[in-house]
């Protein structure tokens, strides 16, 4: 089946670093979704996209379609302490009826 | 506005002892979602309801229920909670199941424990 590398697994940054994370898949893939998960909360869509290629920001976020539709990546740029959680890639295939694959998540924490 | 909303938000049971989780949506969409999220790991999906169809995932254990009485309301029904079912329990809404605009929007989800 469809797999979904996520990396890095952590990271530990210092306020108003740049960040940036990235996932790829096994196959193409025509939907890339970020997500960014609180602690004790549900997922929260960051970004999504839809298109080989496409980049589209939302605030300090930059999330990028790879151009092979095998990866994804997303940057955050000047973190600051709220930046910290879990951020999600998922994504899906072509074949019809297959199911959003979710990557094991990149656990971010932001030192001030 | 909550358009997902998951009720309750931490619920404690008991080994074997039968239990529901909620999920109601205000989106009006037709797909509804369980998913179920263990410490420190992705959402792992358990089934899917696009309008009155059920679609369970082939891994899921039967002891794992779910109902859709309308198109607002989602239950998950756990019929014997063991140890490993302790989890966060995350509902999610999609106006369809494919295509380019399948977006999930997910409720703040449910805390299971299992005494």
């Amino acid at each position: 089946g469809q797999q979904l590398n996520q990396s890095p697994q952590s990271m530990f940054i210092q306020e108003g670093e740049d960040v940036s994370m990235n996932c790829t898949s096994s196959s193409i893939f025509n939907t890339w979704l970020w997500y960014k998960q609180d602690p004790g909360e549900g997922p929260v869509l960051l970004i999504a996209l839809y298109k080989a290629g496409e980049l589209t920001s939302n605030g300090r976020l930059t999330a990028q379609f790879g151009i092979t539709r095998k990866d994804s990546f997303l940057n955050i740029s000047a973190s600051i302490p709220s930046d910290v959680g879990i951020y999600f890639c998922a994504g899906r295939g072509y074949q019809a009826g297959t199911a959003l694959i979710f990557g094991k998540g990149t656990t971010l924490s932001v030192s001030s | 506005d909550a358009m997902v909303i998951q009720n309750p938000r931490y619920q404690v049971t008991q080994f074997g002892k039968p239990v529901t989780l909620s999920c109601s949506q205000t989106l009006n969409h037709n797909v509804m979602y369980w998913y179920q999220q263990k410490s420190s790991q992705a959402p792992k999906l358990l089934f899917h309801y696009y309008d009155k169809d059920f679609n369970n995932e082939a891994d899921t254990p039967d002891n794992f229920q779910s109902r859709r009485p309308n198109t607002s309301f989602c239950f998950l029904d756990i019929r014997s909670p063991g140890l490993g079912d302790a989890a966060m329990y995350l509902c999610a809404t999609s106006l369809i199941a494919t295509g380019l605009k399948n977006i999930q929007y997910f409720g703040a989800g449910t805390r299971l424990s299992v005494l």
